[in-house]
């Protein structure tokens, strides 16, 4: 399972644009990219999954280069009420299925 | 998106007593649900692999014998905490996998706050 690497936190203000990095550089040629957002005391909640260049999604869109090597999560116009922990996962598609995480990316969205 | 449920949300218990949390896939069949725990302000840490109709996987330094899990259809999973101590006090968080799901999908539970006194 390849191993992901993100800024432990990032701060942003209502209305900005906010870029996640994620870096992953062994990624494998099967796995895919995916996202998570998870707020205190709740289960993790999907938000985006990608495999190569770009994906959009009514919540958020990824960036992924050429190399795969690294993805950027990218939020719009974030609220008050995106501040949680984003999880940057490399998804293998082995019948194990097995979902590691990483320690995050704590967002605080300020007023 | 597919909906997994748990039960209960929040549970006290004295130490040494066990506690069952259910994880229910609600919409879906899932043949594989895994079990994580999450301490305050970590990440989550893999715990264990359900599987429908066979032993569970554990992860390496969880003790099967404590935390026992049974997944005994394809909507049902429950994970045992056995003669719990404080120690044991997590939320416990369940997924379930889509099986047909591109890249493993995965959809989490809400949640289960375990505080042993």
């Amino acid at each position: 399972l390849a191993k992901t690497t993100q800024p432990i936190s990032m701060d942003s203000y209502e209305g900005q644009e906010v870029n996640i990095t994620c870096s992953h550089n062994n990624i494998a040629t099967n796995d895919y990219i995916t996202w998570y957002q998870q707020f205190p005391s709740q289960g993790p909640r999907f938000i985006i999954q990608g495999y190569k260049t770009k994906v959009t999604n009514e919540v958020a869109s990824l960036f992924i280069p050429a190399d795969r090597k690294s993805s950027t999560l990218s939020l719009p116009r974030v609220s008050l009420s995106d501040t949680a922990v984003y999880y940057c996962l490399v998804v293998g598609t082995s019948n194990t299925g097995k979902l590691i995480f990483g320690q995050g990316t704590t967002l605080q969205v300020k007023p | 998106g597919a909906v997994v449920s748990q039960h209960p949300s929040w549970v006290i218990c004295k130490s040494g007593t066990s506690v069952k949390i259910e994880c229910r896939s609600l919409d879906f069949q899932a043949t594989t649900m895994f079990w994580y725990r999450q301490f305050p302000k970590q990440s989550l840490m893999l715990m264990a692999t359900s599987n429908e109709g066979s032993k569970a996987t554990y992860e390496q330094g969880v003790e099967k014998d404590k935390f026992l899990i049974n997944h005994a259809s394809l909507t049902l999973s429950t994970l045992t905490v056995t003669s719990a101590h404080p120690e044991d006090s997590s939320f416990y968080i369940c997924s379930a996998r889509v099986e047909a799901g591109v890249g493993n999908e995965q959809f989490f539970g809400p949640g289960t706050r375990l505080t042993v006194l």
